[in-house]
């Protein structure tokens, strides 16, 4: 059973980089089927795309988030890492790691999701 | 970016109902189109993908139809552990956008 487990500083100062780690475990991060992503929720709101990465490095970034953010990946650790510059209040929200699985006829669709992790910005 | 817009917002009903959400993108689709269930607290459940199919393990009281601009998810039978937040996605193309979801809630 693949689990995707989100980590990192819950509380981020405004100006600063928002750092988070998903590990993935039961599964191998270096399988091509795949391609490895963060989503957001602001609080009581909806679902945000972040963006995702390939175990290559390739990236696909949403263009709202595209100056500020960097997605990288460890395949020696099977974790991919999020970090978000200059934040502010704004991107107060929960954090998800999600799989996306390339199914070819079917499309490429999320089917494995991190619990989540809430990172408030706040001096 | 492709919006999609989902109907009603909220929704109330009683344990054994059936009920119909739609979902609308702003264009075509095609039927790259997924449903999610989230309780309060969690994290999305993957429930549907390519408009109809079922993840492995959901029930078949979830249905998806639909294909390019209009989507359904319907619900049959309701049980308790079935109302939660429902969000369409689409996966078309890039940015990979959410509708903004329905709350089922317990009449």
């Amino acid at each position: 059973q693949v689990q995707l487990q989100e980590s990192g500083p819950r509380l981020v100062k405004p100006s600063q980089t928002l750092s988070l780690t998903c590990t993935v475990s039961g599964g191998s991060i270096s399988s091509g089927a795949y391609y490895w992503n963060w989503i957001r929720q602001h609080p009581g709101k909806g679902l945000e795309w972040i963006g995702y990465i390939y175990y290559s490095g390739t990236t696909h970034y949403n263009p709202s988030l595209k100056s500020r953010l960097t997605l990288s990946v460890d395949t020696s650790k099977n974790q991919f890492s999020l970090n978000l510059s200059s934040v502010t209040a704004a991107d107060t929200a929960v954090y998800y790691c999600a799989r996306e699985i390339s199914s070819g006829w079917y499309g490429n669709y999320f089917d494995y999701w991190g619990q989540g992790t809430l990172v408030t910005v706040s001096s | 970016d492709i919006q999609m817009t989902q109907s009603p917002s909220s929704l109330s009903a009683s344990v054994g109902d059936r009920v119909t959400i739609t979902c609308r993108a702003s264009q075509g689709i095609s039927n790259y189109l997924a449903w999610f269930q989230q309780k309060p607290g969690k994290a999305p459940k993957s429930l549907i993908y390519a408009a109809s199919r079922l993840q492995s393990g959901v029930p078949s009281k979830f249905s998806g139809s639909g294909s390019g601009t209009d989507f359904t998810l319907i619900i049959s039978n309701l049980q308790p552990e079935d109302f939660a937040t429902y969000y369409c996605q689409q996966y078309n193309s890039y940015p990979r956008t959410f509708g903004q979801g329905t709350k089922l809630e317990i009449k």
